[in-house]
């Protein structure tokens, strides 16, 4: 069974700074998605940046990078120029490809991101 | 658009009673999949649905039903609630999902 693991409940960095938010997991399989999400106080889950496991090259979104490697199995995420709206949740998730799966997500147990000014 | 619905967005049940958690979704989406959110644990998965007329059982499916209704709705049931389930339960649709806004349920 695949497992997620997010080591750091708690990061903290000051605005306009850039912090890295560190994700490994664990699977046998060669194809999968990778995926981080931002859970904000209103409770809503944000779809940030997306992987897919057979690209080489990691993922951008705006102020928002991954660095993807598939040998280690690790899934950071990097967030550059950091705002106050940044403060949130933060999850990483992994969805297997194959279809008896059923395109199920599991996620890690999240890291608290806080911004300061 | 809406996207996923899901209602109430709070309850208060005590020991034992029941309850259902409604999701819906206008997005068309075959797959749909109720969380639950406990701190320190990240989201698990506790039933899914690939497709209208099938549901299969995910990480933490005890004390929990589900019913796929129609392609667009998928309900969550707790029959006897305990305070374990106290938690925040989030349906989602497609994958990567799409969230609806939660429901936080207090058992006391």
């Amino acid at each position: 069974a695949q497992t997620v693991t997010q080591s750091q409940p708690e990061m903290s960095v000051q605005e306009a700074e850039t912090v890295t938010l560190s994700c490994t997991y664990d699977t046998s399989e060669s194809d999968y998605y990778l995926f981080w999400y931002k859970q904000p106080p209103s409770r809503q889950m944000i779809l940030v940046i997306r992987q897919e496991a057979y690209k080489q090259q990691n993922a951008t979104e705006n102020r928002f990078s991954v660095n993807f490697q598939k040998a280690a199995k690790s899934f950071s995420l990097k967030i550059s120029d950091s705002q106050l709206g940044d403060a949130a949740m933060y999850f990483c998730a992994y969805r297997s490809l194959i279809y008896n799966q059923g395109g199920k997500l599991i996620f890690g147990q999240g890291t608290e991101l806080s911004v300061k000014p | 658009n809406a996207g996923v619905t899901q209602t109430p967005k709070f309850q208060v049940l005590k020991t034992g009673q029941s309850m259902t958690l409604q999701c819906a979704q206008d997005m068309n989406h075959n797959s749909m999949y109720w969380y639950r959110q406990d701190p320190g644990m990240g989201l698990r998965l506790i039933y899914y649905s690939a497709s209208e007329g099938t549901t299969d059982k995910g990480e933490v499916p005890n004390g929990y039903n589900v019913s796929r209704l129609n392609k667009r709705e998928f309900s969550l049931r707790l029959e006897s609630a305990a305070p374990s389930q106290t938690s925040v339960y989030f349906c989602a649709a497609s994958s990567p999902l799409h969230f609806g806004n939660g429901t936080r349920l207090t058992v006391t």
